[in-house]
C-alpha cells in the first residue's frame, strides 16, 4: 500500500483557504485518496475522497495532480473551528489487504 | 443513529490483567479495523477484518488479539497488558473495502 507524506504543521488566518498538501508518489492505479481530520482526541472524521479527478463536498475540495503523485485538500474559508489533525491515506477499492497507514498528519491552525 | 461504539471509555489496569475492549457498530458494514494514537507517532493499525471470520494483522498487532465471530462485533484483547500498551485506542469501520471510515469515540487505556 502506497504511504503519504505531509508537513507536520500548517497555519492559515481564519477566513481564508487553507490549502493541505499530500504526497503520495507511489500510488498504484486502483488506489484512492482519502482525507479524514481528528479534532482534539475525537474519532477522526471523513471529509472527502478521489481517484483522479477533483472532488467537492459541502467540507471541502480534493484536487489531485494528473500524475496522481500529489493532491490538496482546499478548506475554501477556514473557521477556527477547522482546527484540527488532517489526514491523508490511500486505499485500494477493491477486495484484499486492507492495511491503512494514516501516518501522522498536518496540524492545521486556524488563527483569528 | 450510525454510529461505532466502544467500551470502556476510559480504564486504568495493571500489568498482566486481561481486558477486552469492545467495538460495536450498526451499520453492517463489513471491515472493521483496531488502531493506537500515541503522541508523535500517529493513528497506527492493529488488525483489521474484512468479514466474519476473517483477520489480518496491521502495522502493530504484537501483544493484541481480535476476533470477529459476529458481523457487528470486532472485540480487542490484550491477553497480558504491559506499560508500553497505554495509549488511545480507536475502532473503525466502513461498509466494504471502499467506503468511508466511520470512526469511534476512542478508549483511552492506562497500564500500570
Amino acid at each position: 500500500d502506497a504511504k503519504t507524506t505531509q508537513p507536520t504543521s500548517m497555519d492559515c488566518a481564519e477566513g481564508r483557504a487553507a490549502n493541505l498538501p499530500c504526497n503520495h508518489s507511489t500510488i498504484s492505479g486502483n488506489e484512492y485518496v482519502y482525507w479524514y481530520r481528528q479534532i482534539h482526541s475525537q474519532g477522526p472524521q471523513y471529509i472527502i475522497h478521489g481517484l483522479k479527478n477533483n472532488e467537492t463536498n459541502e467540507m471541502a475540495s480534493l484536487i489531485i495532480t494528473e500524475d496522481r503523485k500529489s493532491s490538496t485538500l482546499i478548506l475554501p474559508h477556514a473557521t477556527l473551528r477547522d482546527t484540527a489533525v488532517y489526514y491523508c491515506i490511500v486505499r485500494r477499492r477493491f477486495q484484499g489487504a486492507q492495511k491503512l497507514v494514516f501516518g501522522q498528519g498536518t496540524r492545521l491552525t486556524i488563527n483569528p | 443513529e450510525a454510529q461505532v461504539t466502544q467500551n470502556p471509555r476510559y480504564l486504568i489496569t495493571v500489568t498482566g490483567k486481561k481486558l477486552t475492549v469492545t467495538c460495536s457498530q450498526n451499520m453492517n458494514h463489513e471491515y472493521m479495523s483496531w488502531y493506537r494514537q500515541d503522541p508523535g507517532l500517529g493513528l497506527r493499525q492493529i488488525y483489521y477484518s474484512m468479514n466474519v471470520e476473517v483477520t489480518d494483522k496491521g502495522d502493530v498487532p504484537e501483544g493484541y488479539k481480535v476476533s470477529r465471530k459476529e458481523k457487528r462485533n470486532f472485540p480487542l484483547i490484550l491477553e497480558s497488558p504491559s506499560p508500553n500498551q497505554t495509549s488511545l485506542y480507536f475502532c473503525a469501520s466502513s461498509l466494504d473495502w471502499t467506503g468511508e471510515l466511520f470512526f469511534g469515540e476512542g478508549s483511552r487505556l492506562t497500564v500500570l
